[in-house]
């Protein structure tokens, strides 16, 4: 079953702008990741971060976690054209079995 | 980053017959392995989870009989659909995980079109 949702399913930004989704979740949890999917094929490891762990930065994409609410964001700062794809935040308990998110779509265009 | 490979990427079968999805971790030992199926425009949902050299672990409502999980070494898992039919049409999707990771890598998936 699925984890929790995804807000917004969609997004379409121009390039440059800032994209941010959000992903909120139900029962606790060891580690918080996110994940993009360009259309048909796999999943691309983006972040993770930790229950203990409230921001972390790789590059242009900043995540939040807020586990007294629940919630994660990410943020992709001065998006390009190549950020088209899905992203999903998958949640993992202690026996490292992720559970997805509904995926936001980003369309980026130029 | 960790490399993993499935094959075939696509394969379309007729309703009845069998298909073998395979998973292999090139550049690292994998313990654990996962698989997915996802649906067109939905999220990824577990099937089950296998450890190399013991049985899968299967996710509420899904038939083991149907869906065979072997991880017989480290570096290779494999998904057999038995007697598939249209519904079981999708992408499935492996991961792999080292004894001591907290990340999962994901394969390329495979596109199994039932006719």
């Amino acid at each position: 079953s699925q984890q929790g949702e995804e807000d917004p399913q969609a997004l379409s930004i121009q390039e440059g702008e800032n994209a941010t989704m959000n992903c909120s979740y139900k029962t606790s949890i060891n580690n918080l990741q996110w994940y993009r999917q360009n259309s048909g094929r796999g999943l691309v490891h983006l972040i993770l971060i930790r229950s203990n762990e409230r921001e972390k930065h790789s590059g242009r994409l900043r995540v939040t976690l807020d586990t007294s609410k629940k919630s994660s964001s990410l943020l992709i700062t001065a998006s390009r054209a190549a950020d088209t794809a899905s992203y999903f935040c998958a949640t993992a308990d202690s026996w490292g079995k992720l559970q997805f998110g509904a995926g936001t779509q980003v369309v980026v265009t130029p | 980053g960790a490399v993993v490979s499935q094959h075939p990427s696509r394969v379309i079968c007729k309703s009845g017959t069998s298909v073998k999805i395979e998973c292999r971790s090139l550049d690292f030992q994998a313990t654990t392995m996962f698989w997915y199926r996802q649906f067109p425009k939905q999220s990824l949902m577990l099937m089950a989870t296998s450890n190399e050299g013991s049985k899968a672990t299967y996710e509420q409502g899904v038939e083991k009989d149907k869906f065979l999980i072997n991880h017989a070494s480290l570096t290779l898992s494999t998904l057999t659909v038995t007697s598939a039919h249209p519904e079981d049409s999708s992408f499935y999707i492996c991961s792999a995980r080292g004894a001591s990771g907290e990340t999962q890598y994901f394969g390329p998936g495979t596109r199994l079109l039932v006719l």
